[in-house]
């Protein structure tokens, strides 16, 4: 079965620190992986994505992630955290057929930034 | 330029009754997608509409159900409520049918109770 697993329900860091939000994926073949950031009451606001190419995307808000194929990982990293970086993060992953359009998401990683 | 907007923002309802929600994509795309994020549960993908009609639907029973205006605006429809209905429903909207990044909306916060 298609499934993409955070293993970490909540990540606590200090700010200024580097953090990592953890992110392991089955799926067959070549899927495309994407993490997206939810604010308290928000939407999901997206953040990244890996298609094909260089294994290290870099994205909004000074947010990059790590593709790692033979781990079937996707962590999603920041070198200095904020505290306004504190929310809800999931990442998800498109098949590459069979159901390509929809998005499989994982259960979601709450990151908190302490000052 | 506009994000994807969906409206209400909260809705309540009694079981048994129905509930309607409403998705404008961003200008220029022709796929809406639909998600139910409830508690526990997590995110879970709803249904696929693209250039007015249905292309791919979760495992949800069939009193979910919605459709896709000219305008490429979507409407999601909630039959017959029960209390596990009660959830986070978001929209989200993808210039490509079936591929490139998918943008949600602020979402629709449903209470049956």
């Amino acid at each position: 079965a298609q499934s993409v697993a955070q293993p970490e329900d909540q990540v606590n860091v200090a700010e200024g620190n580097p953090l990592t939000v953890k992110c392991t994926y089955s799926v067959s073949g070549n899927p495309y992986l994407f993490w997206y950031v939810q604010y308290p009451n928000r939407g999901l606001q997206f953040l990244l994505k890996y298609i094909t190419g260089d294994n290290l995307v870099k994205g909004s808000y000074g947010f990059e992630a790590e593709f790692n194929k033979s781990q079937t990982s996707f962590h999603l990293k920041k070198p200095s955290a904020l505290v306004s970086d504190s929310a809800l993060y999931f990442c998800a992953v498109r098949p590459p057929s069979g159901g390509y359009n929809k998005l499989i998401f994982g259960a979601g990683t709450r990151l908190a930034v302490h000052p | 330029e506009a994000g994807v907007t969906q409206s209400p923002t909260h809705l309540i309802k009694t079981r048994g009754q129905q509930a309607t929600l409403r998705c404008s994509p961003i200008s220029g795309h022709t796929s809406v997608y639909w998600y139910q994020q409830a508690l526990g549960l997590g995110l879970q993908f709803l249904l696929w509409y693209d250039e007015g009609e249905e292309r791919n639907r979760g495992n949800f029973p069939p009193r979910f159900s919605g459709r896709q205006f000219p305008n490429y605006s979507s409407e999601l429809n909630v039959n017959a409520l029960e209390l596990e209905d009660s959830a986070l429903y978001l929209c989200a909207s993808s210039l490509l049918a079936g591929g490139d990044t998918q943008y949600f909306g602020p979402g629709t916060r449903l209470t049956v109770l």
